[in-house]
């Protein structure tokens, strides 16, 4: 059974670099038919797509937050990454990970599943 | 401002039936499927329902998703008190160049 653990520090200073790693346990992510994907979440409100990587192939990203982002893959398929610089109080969020499924067939299919459990992010001096 | 639109609640008693309502545009759910997700208290969220009305292995027959043109919704039947729970449509966007989600639904019980 696929699972994500997020893990990183809980405070980040403004101006600084929020660095995530999603652990993959029970799978790879170097699955061919998957994306894998930061989603967050403020304090209180909804969901955001960051952003989302393929291994070995690319990467696509929240036009908000593209300026800002880099998601990548280690090399031993079972981690992948989150960093998000210069961040701000508006990047203080619960920031989770997911297996993402996209695909085309006459209509855009994309969905995650399943998803870590979440880890808050403070942005704060 | 989210992408897709929800009521920001809705409430109804055990054992009846809910729709939770998601509205959108023509390049999210009029050209693309709809996938729910339901987040229980304190918890992450959940696939519910993907590519409009098919359910993840686990998810119980009471819900069911449909769409029509710009819009998507949930049906919760037979309602019961762990359903209460924020509940979120998403859809890939065409013109974001990637998926969007409403600001969801909070079902009280």
């Amino acid at each position: 059974q696929l699972q994500l653990q997020e893990s990183g520090p809980g405070l980040v200073k403004p101006a600084e670099t929020l660095s995530l790693i999603c652990s993959v346990s029970g799978g790879s992510i170097g699955s061919r038919n998957y994306y894998w994907a930061w989603v967050r979440q403020p304090p209180g409100k909804g969901l955001e797509w960051i952003g989302s990587m393929f291994y070995g192939g690319g990467t696509y990203y929240n036009p908000s937050l593209k300026s800002r982002l880099t998601i990548s893959a280690d090399t031993s398929k079972t981690q992948f990454s989150l960093k998000l610089t210069s961040v701000t109080a508006a990047d203080t969020a619960v920031y989770y990970c997911a297996r993402q499924r996209s695909y085309f067939d006459s209509s855009g299919y994309d969905w995650f599943d399943p998803w870590g459990q979440g880890t808050l992010v403070t942005v704060s001096s | 401002q989210s992408v897709l639109t929800q009521a920001p609640s809705a409430s109804a008693t055990p054992g009846q039936r809910v729709t939770i309502s998601c509205s959108g545009s023509s390049s999210n759910i009029g050209s693309n499927t709809v996938n729910w997700y339901q987040q229980l208290p304190g918890t992450a969220p959940k696939l519910l329902i993907y590519g409009n009305n098919q359910r993840p292995s686990g998810v119980p027959d009471r819900f069911s998703g449909s769409k029509s043109g710009t819009s998507a919704s949930l049906a919760i039947s037979g309602l019961q008190s762990e359903d209460e729970a924020d509940y979120y449509c998403a859809a890939w966007d065409d013109r974001l160049d990637g998926p969007v989600f409403g600001g969801g639904t909070k079902l009280i019980v």
